[in-house]
Order: structure tokens, then C-alpha cells, then sequence
């Protein structure tokens, strides 16, 4: 099982519709975890992070499920903007970060 | 504030030779990493140096090495290129040791193509 698992899409939304995914981690040590996106052929950026108790930051809701070993990303209002991967990265209690092949969103007009 | 730059963010290489990929960050940060990123994978560590004076590998280190050439500057070094290293190359900064912290801050990225 690979340390960090995402379905990569495209998951197509309609602006203004709201879109989620998910991320699985195969390290039940892990210790936490974060969503950074990557626009096209553009660097990775933090995105948030993801706490035990969830968060919430403006359109954008992160969320961790340590029983079932998953953390998920919900964008509400989708705009055109939020058209990018989202990677997920679990830091995996090996001294090593594990990165997630990323979730494509492509938010239609 | 420039934050991390890398350089050449373009590169053509055939196989056997060798390059040097520049990096440096001006936010004082004491962690710096270089990834590699190829289609359909997530980010792979390749090195990475938790301080000034320190390197330790990474997942993927062969074919590669790495210099701190101070706390600023972290590059990294092709010495017989591959087909197998055509990938992009990310630096990465971060403000605490390890590559456990996971606020990095990243440059633009180098597309490198060995042929």
C-alpha cells in the first residue's frame, strides 16, 4: 500500500458548486498533515493544515479521520481560481515527509 | 524578498554529462530539501540538509549529490546524467530542522531533459 494515496480526477465542478476529496495514509503513526496546492507548472504552496478537530479556512474545510486512516479537503463556492492539484502531505513518523500524486480540480465556468 | 530561487529553470542535458542546480533562500530558514516530481508521482526527496554543514539522503539519492554551500545556498549536483533524472527539481526551504516540518516554501522549479 502506497504511504499516501489520492485519486487524482480531474474532478470537474461547476463554479459555485462545491467539490471534496480525499486523501488515504497508509502510517497510522502519522503525526500530521496538509494540503498544498500546485497550480500548472507552478511550485507547491501550503494550503492549510489539517488539525484533529478539522478547520476551516474562508471557502475552504479540512478534515481528519485518524480512525480510518483518511484527511479530506472540501472547497464551497468553487471559482475559477481554485482550478489546481491539491497534494496531499502527511508527515509519516519516519522523519520523512510523503507527498500525495494530488487531486486535479478544474472548475468550469 | 526573492524568498527561494532556483536556477536554470530550463535545462537540456544529454546522457553522461554533468550540471549543478543553484538554489538559495533569503529567509533565513535552517532546512533546505531538493524534490523531484515526475508525471503521475507525488514529490520524492532526493536530499536534504537540516542545517549549515549537514546533508542526509533522502528516498531517491542516487545519481545525485548535494552541497550547503552556507545557510543560504543548497545545490545540487548531476554528475553523470541519466534519461532517468528527466524530471522537474524543486528546492525547498523550511524555518525548523528535519524534513519533518511541513511549512516549506518552495522555488519555481528546473524542467531538466536528458536525452
Amino acid at each position: 500500500r502506497k504511504e499516501v494515496e489520492q485519486d487524482p480526477g480531474p474532478f470537474n465542478v461547476p463554479e459555485g458548486a462545491t467539490v471534496a476529496f480525499n486523501c488515504t495514509y497508509s502510517n497510522s503513526a502519522s503525526q500530521s498533515f496538509f494540503w498544498y496546492r500546485q497550480d500548472c507548472r507552478k511550485e507547491p504552496k501550503l494550503l492549510m493544515s489539517v488539525y484533529s478537530s478539522g478547520n476551516e479556512d474562508g471557502r475552504f474545510t479540512a478534515q481528519l479521520n485518524r480512525a480510518s486512516q483518511y484527511i479530506s479537503l472540501l472547497i464551497r463556492d468553487s471559482k475559477l481560481s481554485d482550478s489546481a492539484t491539491y497534494l496531499c502531505v502527511v508527515n509519516n513518523g519516519n522523519n520523512r515527509l510523503a507527498f500525495g500524486k494530488g487531486n486535479q480540480v478544474v472548475v468550469i465556468p | 524578498n526573492a524568498g527561494v530561487t532556483q536556477t536554470p529553470k530550463f535545462q537540456v542535458l544529454k546522457t553522461g554529462q554533468s550540471m549543478t542546480l543553484q538554489c538559495a533562500q533569503d529567509m533565513n530558514h535552517n532546512s533546505m530539501y531538493w524534490y523531484r516530481q515526475d508525471p503521475g508521482m507525488g514529490l520524492r526527496l532526493i536530499y536534504y540538509s537540516a542545517s549549515e554543514g549537514t546533508t542526509d539522503k533522502g528516498e531517491v539519492p542516487n545519481g545525485y549529490n548535494v552541497s550547503r554551500l552556507n545557510k543560504r545556498e543548497f545545490s545540487l549536483r548531476l554528475e553523470s546524467a541519466a534519461p532517468s533524472q528527466t524530471s522537474v527539481y524543486f528546492c525547498a526551504s523550511s524555518e525548523w530542522s528535519g524534513p519533518t516540518n511541513e511549512k516549506l516554501f518552495f522555488g519555481s522549479g528546473t524542467q531538466l531533459s536528458v536525452l
